[in-house]
Parts: structure tokens; C-alpha cells; sequence
């Protein structure tokens, strides 16, 4: 069971390239989340996945496009990287809890993106 | 704007002492709460969560909540300098299931 994983761990980008970003659970979570992780600004949501074929906009979507692949899948593009992508990139699942009132998520191992 | 505020730190403790960690929040809104451990480097570790009034114990770690003054901490009982890490708090507004809006983090220091 490894949970959530991420590809690639580190990736380094010119201005203007596009990459895509690989996440993946294997807990059956219905729920996936992108987001990104600077110095003095704490995590963001980019976009978020709440169940297999829906995908809605988090804080910061702007130069950003996800896809739900498939319930375990969720994907995360930049088109035309900018130096302002530079950032830790994190994917989430989570699921509801019994209690039905709290969506616990775990947390991939990031992806540390330069972009230059 | 929703916000969620944390103390930057960091806050420095003994070895073996009580660490204390605050976090406030601005929507009367919100309805579940979180805790999460950062080693430098890795990604957050749920550590517990907390939706009712009053404590939550877990171990070594207490959770409190009292929404009438929008605050919830973190206590960390018999600290130990592997417990030195960023504390995030993060908050989930009720009918938001998926909105979570976290704090920028608390950083820890115990000291043997």
C-alpha cells in the first residue's frame, strides 16, 4: 500500500515549456487535490477532484490545467511554464471519515519544481 | 477572505516540556479542523483532527477547539526533539467539503 505517489520528485523547466505532473492513490479515496507549497505562503489549493469526472477550480488555478484520469489518477499540467511555477507541488486524497464530518487527506511526497 | 493564522516561530521548548501551538481562524463558518506535521523536506502528516467544542487526546497530543472565539490548538505533551518540526493548521468550511484553507505553519523547536 504506498498511498499517494508523485512523478517526478524534481524537475527543472525552462520559461515557456509544459510538463505534466503524475499523481496517483491507492487507498480508493473519491477525492484528489492539487497544491502548491511556497516559502511564507503555506499550501494552496491549485484544483481539486471531488469525485471521478469532476474537477473544479481551487485558490490559485491561474496557468494551471488538471484531469481526472480515472478514480486513482489526477493529473497536473502547466502549459507555458512561468519562473512564478516555481514551487513545491503536493497531491492529496482523502476520503470522508465516518463521523461524516471531516475529509482527513494525505499527502504525497511533493514534487520540487524550478522553473527558469 | 477566509484566513487562517498561525504564529510563524519559532517556538522553542525543553525536552520533556509541554508545547503549546496556536491557531486562529476568521470564518464562523468552519466546521472541522486540522493538524498536520512538516519535516523539513517532506510532505504534511495528518496528525489529528478536531470538530466539537473542548479536547480531543491522542497520545502524547491534545487537541482544543472553542469556536466561539474561533481558536483551536495543539498541545504536545513530554516533547521530544523528534516532535521538532512545522505544525499546519488547516480548516474545512462546513458545505465545503473540499475547501481547505490552511494556516502557514508554526515551527518547533525542542531542544534536548
Amino acid at each position: 500500500n504506498a498511498g499517494v505517489t508523485q512523478t517526478p520528485k524534481f524537475q527543472v523547466l525552462k520559461t515557456g515549456q509544459s510538463m505534466t505532473l503524475q499523481c496517483a492513490q491507492d487507498m480508493n479515496h473519491n477525492s484528489m487535490y492539487w497544491y502548491r507549497q511556497d516559502p511564507g505562503m503555506g499550501l494552496r489549493l491549485i484544483y481539486y477532484s471531488a469525485s471521478e469526472g469532476t474537477t473544479d477550480k481551487g485558490e490559485v488555478p491561474n496557468g494551471y490545467n488538471v484531469s481526472r484520469l480515472n478514480k486513482r489518477e489526477f493529473s497536473l499540467r502547466l502549459e507555458s511554464a512561468a519562473p512564478s511555477q516555481t514551487s513545491v507541488y503536493f497531491c492529496a486524497s482523502s476520503e470522508r471519515a465516518r463521523q461524516a464530518l471531516s475529509y482527513e487527506q494525505y499527502f504525497g511526497p511533493g514534487t520540487r519544481l524550478t522553473v527558469t | 477572505q477566509k484566513e487562517v493564522e498561525q504564529n510563524s516561530g519559532p517556538l522553542s521548548v525543553p525536552e520533556g516540556a509541554i508545547a503549546s501551538l496556536n491557531c486562529t481562524y476568521s470564518d464562523r463558518g468552519s466546521q472541522s479542523f486540522f493538524w498536520y506535521r512538516q519535516y523539513s523536506g517532506k510532505s504534511p502528516e495528518l496528525i489529528m483532527f478536531i470538530y466539537s467544542n473542548g479536547d480531543k487526546e491522542d497520545g502524547r497530543f491534545t487537541a482544543q477547539l472553542n469556536k466561539a472565539s474561533q481558536y483551536v490548538s495543539l498541545l504536545i505533551r513530554d516533547s521530544q526533539p523528534s516532535d521538532s518540526a512545522t505544525y499546519l493548521c488547516a480548516v474545512n468550511m462546513k458545505g465545503q467539503g473540499f475547501s481547505f484553507i490552511f494556516g502557514k505553519g508554526t515551527r518547533l523547536l525542542v531542544k534536548p
